[in-house]
């Protein structure tokens, strides 16, 4: 059982360039978070979905895109990646219910803008 | 806007030795939840608290849910080297349902 996979693990982007952290989930959870973490902060919720084709903004969604298109997928856009975005990036999924807030984290995405 | 308090920021102890640490909150809350963060890793749910004043464990892990609601406590005992890493609080946020707030996490150190 995955869990929650998230790729690449590291990744060192120039100003200006855009990537996509991808992140899957084999658990058939309607929810899924993005969330960043700062040194010696705690997590930032980005975006999230409720479900496929449906997303919204969370705390810190400036410089960011999100999409899912299918229940399994959610991946996040830097478009015009800068030196404040360098961070640690997890993706997390729940279930509907009383577990909604039990979530599943990935294992991050450590970015470094240069 | 909410915010969530930890304390200590950081904890330095020999194994052996018991741990408590607490999260206060700027609001009440219906449900707390304890992370920890293994280094390199994301976090992982070791407890969860649905009711005011409820006690549970998790083996050597005990987490209260405070009676005001705005408070919660996560006591660990006998430490050993792998409960090492960040122990991180975490409650509903506000207007959002399912999305959480975090507070900045306790860093815990073991000497073994």
């Amino acid at each position: 059982n995955a869990g929650v996979t998230q790729t690449p693990k590291f990744r060192i982007l120039k100003i200006g360039q855009s990537m996509t952290l991808q992140c899957a989930q084999d658990m058939n959870h309607n929810y899924m978070y993005w969330y960043r973490q700062d040194p010696g902060m705690g997590l930032k919720l980005i975006y999230y979905s409720v479900g496929a084709g449906i997303t919204d903004k969370g705390e810190v969604p400036n410089g960011y895109n999100v999409s899912r298109s299918t229940t399994e997928d959610f991946p996040l856009r830097l478009e015009l990646a800068a030196p404040s975005q360098t961070s640690v990036y997890f993706c997390a999924s729940s279930y509907p219910g009383q577990g909604l807030l039990e979530a599943f984290f990935g294992q991050g995405t450590r970015l470094t803008v240069v | 806007g909410q915010q969530l308090n930890q304390s200590p920021q950081s904890m330095f102890i020999q194994e052996g030795e018991d741990v408590s640490m607490n999260c206060t909150s700027s609001s009440i809350f219906n449900t707390w939840l304890w992370y920890k963060q293994d280094p390199g890793e994301g976090p992982v749910l070791l407890i969860a608290l649905y009711k005011a004043g409820e006690l549970t464990s998790n083996g050597r892990l005990t987490a209260q849910f405070g009676i005001t609601r705005k408070d919660s406590f996560l006591n660990i005992s006998a430490s050993i080297p792998s409960d090492v890493g960040i122990y991180f609080c975490a409650g509903p946020f506000e207007g959002s349902q399912g999305n959480l707030i975090f507070g900045k996490g306790t860093k815990l150190s073991v000497k073994p």
